[in-house]
């Protein structure tokens, strides 16, 4: 069955990095671009961006600043979210999810990032 | 960017009773390109619904949607005890990708 399975929790302080890894498995890790959803804390869901699996070519949403950078390690069907200079407002949890065409149609469990001093 | 208005905030309903929601895009969505999700406390969201109509691999039937242009709905025929959860909205007939800020469905 499809799978995602999400790197656990981090707690970092502000200006540190964070690299979330999903690794996936029972379907072909080519054929579906990955997806990354943020959720605010009580907040609704933001697409973040998408990365071509094929190509590693990333797509981020134009709110997205340059601190945050997709890549894959397609010899381990596992597909990354680094954020850099963290800052408290990036405090959420961070979902990675399947693509189907552009509707999301697996989903990780999650990760939460904490941001704070 | 599409914004998306999900309402009401909040419906609450007894097991058993049909739910209504709905979901309003700020443009036409071609192709009907509107999907629905549905999140329970601390999990990932569900795909429920794309293309506005057509439902996900094991979804229930008593799931359905309908609706194209601008103005959507999602229905649940009848409320099982399993269906409570916030449920949201997402089009992808324009990028960026945008999601509705849910609605809440609650026991009554």
């Amino acid at each position: 069955q499809v799978e995602l399975v999400q790197s656990g929790s981090e707690l970092k302080k502000p200006g540190a990095s964070v690299k979330v890894s999903c690794k996936t498995s029972g379907y072909t890790f080519t054929n579906h671009p990955l997806i990354w959803v943020r959720q605010a804390p009580g907040q609704g869901l933001e697409w973040m961006g998408s990365i071509n699996t094929n190509t590693g070519n990333p797509t981020y949403a134009g709110g997205l600043t340059g601190r945050f950078g997709f890549s894959l390690d397609t010899s381990v069907s596992t597909a990354y979210l680094q954020i850099n200079d963290l800052k408290a407002e990036d405090t959420a949890l961070y979902f990675c999810a399947r693509g189907y065409g552009n509707v999301f149609d697996a989903w990780g469990q999650g990760t939460i990032v904490t941001v704070s001093s | 960017e599409i914004v998306l208005t999900q309402s009401p905030g909040t419906l609450s309903l007894s097991p058993g009773q049909r739910a209504t929601l709905s979901c309003r895009a700020s443009q036409s969505l071609s192709n009907s390109y509107l999907a629905w999700y549905q999140q329970k406390p601390g999990q990932a969201p569900r795909l429920l619904i794309f293309g506005a109509s057509s439902r996900a691999t094991g979804i229930p039937g008593r799931f359905g949607g309908s609706g194209s242009g601008t103005d959507f709905t999602l229905t649940i025929s009848r409320l099982e005890p399993e269906d409570f959860a916030v449920y949201y909205c997402q089009q992808y007939s324009w990028s960026p990708l945008t999601f509705g800020g849910g609605t809440k469905v609650e026991i009554k």
